[in-house]
């Protein structure tokens, strides 16, 4: 089936320093959706995209409009509220597919 | 908007008991998904309806598991005879239908434990 290879699995940062996530298809996906999970285990939608490029604050996520085989989600000037599990996820076909999810990265943001 | 409402937020069951787990979807959302998130699985699909009617059911273990959507305003996945192997987080997502907009809201989920 699809598959969404999601690194790195685990991630540290500094506080104040910049990162990236990146997730790989295996096939040509429609959309991809951002994710944080906090510590209640909630699934905080950061960002949804059909293409190019969306920021919000200090993150910014892309998704290759080419061939529509890898986002990423990247992390400017790092702060501790930014620990936490990310999730991307995509769909193969629009709106209402499932979703495939990658398996996580766990970040810590340390002082 | 509260957003997403599941419960219970924790269940623990004897193996080979019933457990029925409740979604409320966003108030106008007309898609609702159910998933699975275990430590070695991830984030699993499980289920979704569309205005109410069962679209894809490809995820639900052929048995035990069934979900319904009686009416629009809430969802329910049941598990029959639960095993150890079922104890997992579930996870309720709601989204919009409005075009194309696939944005998933997830509820905090629902942990359930089988001893």
């Amino acid at each position: 089936g699809d598959q969404v290879e999601q690194s790195p699995s685990a991630l540290s940062l500094h506080e104040g320093t910049d990162s990236a996530l990146r997730c790989n298809f295996t096939t040509t996906m429609r959309s991809v959706q951002w994710f944080r999970q906090n510590s209640r285990g909630s699934l905080i939608s950061l960002f949804y995209l059909a293409s190019g490029t969306k920021e919000n604050g200090r993150l910014k996520s892309a998704f290759d409009s080419k061939e529509r085989r890898y986002s990423t989600l990247h992390i400017r000037d790092a702060q501790l509220e930014d620990s936490g599990t990310y999730f991307c996820a995509a769909s193969a076909s629009s709106s209402f597919s499932k979703l495939v999810f990658g398996q996580g990265t766990s970040l810590s943001v340390v002082p | 908007n509260a957003g997403v409402i599941q419960t219970p937020r924790h269940k623990v069951t004897g193996k080979g008991q019933e457990a029925t787990l409740w979604c409320e979807p966003i108030s106008g959302h007309s898609a609702v998904f159910w998933y699975r998130q275990t430590i070695v699985q991830g984030l699993e699909f499980l289920t979704y309806f569309r205005n109410q009617a069962p679209i894809d059911d490809s995820g639900m273990p052929k048995e035990r598991f069934s979900a319904q959507m009686p009416n629009q305003s809430h969802s329910t996945l049941k598990i029959q005879s639960t095993q150890p192997q079922d104890s997992a987080v579930y996870l309720c997502a709601s989204s919009l239908d409005w075009g194309n907009t696939g944005q998933l809201y997830f509820g905090e989920g629902s942990k359930l434990t089988v001893l």
